[in-house]
């Protein structure tokens, strides 16, 4: 298996402007995650999908996030309109049941100038 | 809510010496644990993990971790480290609402 994938690897875009974040979840992977990776919040959860379907969207920071996962294989993260704030690493994962090993892809970093 | 304390942000250790990054964890049950390494612009990959059973648990590339539930500690080990463990290592604990809670991760430095 080829892993998670994720698309871009790297975003660079300006203030304002739409980002689209796209991963490929390992095939027969119930569950997808999305994460943010910072220097000062470190590693955290943004939203969660079992079986497609939006489990918890906690945290996800404001209404300028968005996140859909139209079908088992794919999912993305939105962010209209973006801000510098949302500069880091954002990580997909996928694993096969809730608690188990989650298995991450290399990440996506995004710089809004 | 749970959290996971990584005491150390940065750990140096001599190439073959041992290294041990210490984790410790707030919550009342025994929760799923977990060490994950991430080198320089890559994902994060699984050492190891504890569901339940045996409390020293074997990983990938020669690590091992001890779950001490008296403690609540769930510290990772390794007896001789080469060069290519210099990374970023993160605990991480999973509850009953399937999320992963991470430590805020201690970087390893190997010197030659």
């Amino acid at each position: 298996d080829a892993g998670v994938i994720q698309s871009p690897r790297h975003e660079v875009t300006e203030m304002g402007q739409e980002v689209t974040l796209r991963c490929k979840p390992i095939s027969g992977h119930d569950y997808l995650f999305w994460y943010r990776q910072t220097m000062m919040r470190g590693l955290e959860l943004l939203i969660y999908f079992n079986n497609n379907v939006p489990i918890d969207d906690s945290g996800m920071p404001e209404d300028r996030f968005s996140a859909k996962m139209p079908n088992a294989s794919f999912s993305t993260l939105k962010i209209q309109p973006s801000e510098p704030r949302d500069s880091a690493v954002y990580f997909c994962a996928s694993s096969s049941r809730g608690r188990d090993t989650q298995y991450f892809g290399p990440g996506t970093r995004l710089t809004v100038l | 809510a749970q959290s996971v304390t990584q005491p150390d942000i940065h750990i140096t250790v001599s190439e073959g010496a041992s290294l041990e990054l210490r984790c410790n964890y707030s919550y009342g049950a025994t929760p799923y644990l977990f060490w994950y390494v991430q080198s320089p612009g890559q994902g994060l990959q699984l050492l190891l993990k504890y569901f339940s059973g045996d409390t020293l648990v074997q990983g990938i590339k020669g690590f091992e971790a001890e779950f001490k539930r008296s403690q609540s500690s769930f510290n990772l080990r390794k007896p001789s480290v080469h060069w290519s463990d210099a990374a970023e290592y993160f605990c991480a604990v999973a509850l009953g609402d399937y999320k992963l809670s991470f430590g805020a991760g201690t970087t390893v430095t190997v010197r030659a």
